[in-house]
């Protein structure tokens, strides 16, 4: 079980917003900054979102997170077929002293 | 341009240790610091620890505490990640990246990942 669970997968169609959330604790999400990452399959992860919402350059503005408290999101919206891939969040947690991920989110583009 | 290339592939039997090397170019290597994260066929990401030049220090998880080494060679902008005592849990892609001198998991750039296999 991950320290930051994600659910194991989201689908949507071309065109829709889509947002997969990522749950944490007062330990992690609560008080640090959330990152999340994208994974084409047999590629190394890349950046998506840093500290919460901001992208980095060349990352499409349909792509936006937000952190509430203990949890966090990543929308992506006018899904497009290219975004089919595996996301996961990550935050720093303090009683681990360590990074920390969540399981990941298989997004699939119906 | 910031790379991250890591050696290739290994195969290793139960028991015994690999060491994974990632050399960087570009950007001023011990402004950052350097993490490893791997992941088992069909898995997530899981890290592992990191290394930050500046200040010659290591943190690991608390998982792999006592098992794994990271370490730098500044001055050939290399950094190495050694892990004993191998099982077939081990087998997995491992992957370095560039991230903050802080806390935060600012990944953002990432070597090409390297396959260890543990069998018998």
């Amino acid at each position: 079980q991950s320290v930051l669970p994600q659910p194991p997968s989201a689908s949507g169609t071309p065109g829709q917003r889509v947002t997969i959330s990522c749950s944490g604790s007062n330990f992690n999400i609560g008080i640090n900054n959330v990152y999340w990452f994208q994974q084409f399959p047999g590629r190394a992860p890349t950046l998506l979102i840093f500290r919460n919402n901001q992208r980095p350059s060349g990352v499409p503005d349909r792509f936006s997170g937000s952190k509430s408290g203990t949890s966090a999101s990543l929308t992506i919206s006018g899904l497009r077929p290219e975004d089919e891939a595996d996301y996961y969040c990550a935050a720093w947690d303090d009683s681990l002293t360590g990074v920390v991920f969540g399981g990941g989110t298989k997004l699939t583009v119906l | 341009q910031v790379q991250l290339v890591q050696s290739g592939a290994d195969v290793k039997k139960p028991g015994s240790s690999v060491k994974v090397s990632c050399k960087a170019s570009g950007g001023t290597f011990s402004t950052y610091s350097i993490n490893w994260v791997r992941q088992a066929p069909g898995q997530g990401l899981e890290w592992m620890g990191r290394f930050v030049p500046r200040l010659g220090r290591a943190n690991y998880a608390q998982n792999f505490q006592g098992r794994v080494t990271i370490s730098a060679d500044t001055s050939a902008t290399t950094a190495y990640m050694e892990l004993t005592r191998l099982t077939s849990d081990d087998t997995a892609v491992y992957y370095c990246e560039r991230g903050a001198a802080g806390i935060d998991p600012y990944f953002d750039y990432w070597g090409q990942g390297t396959l260890v296999t543990v069998s018998s």
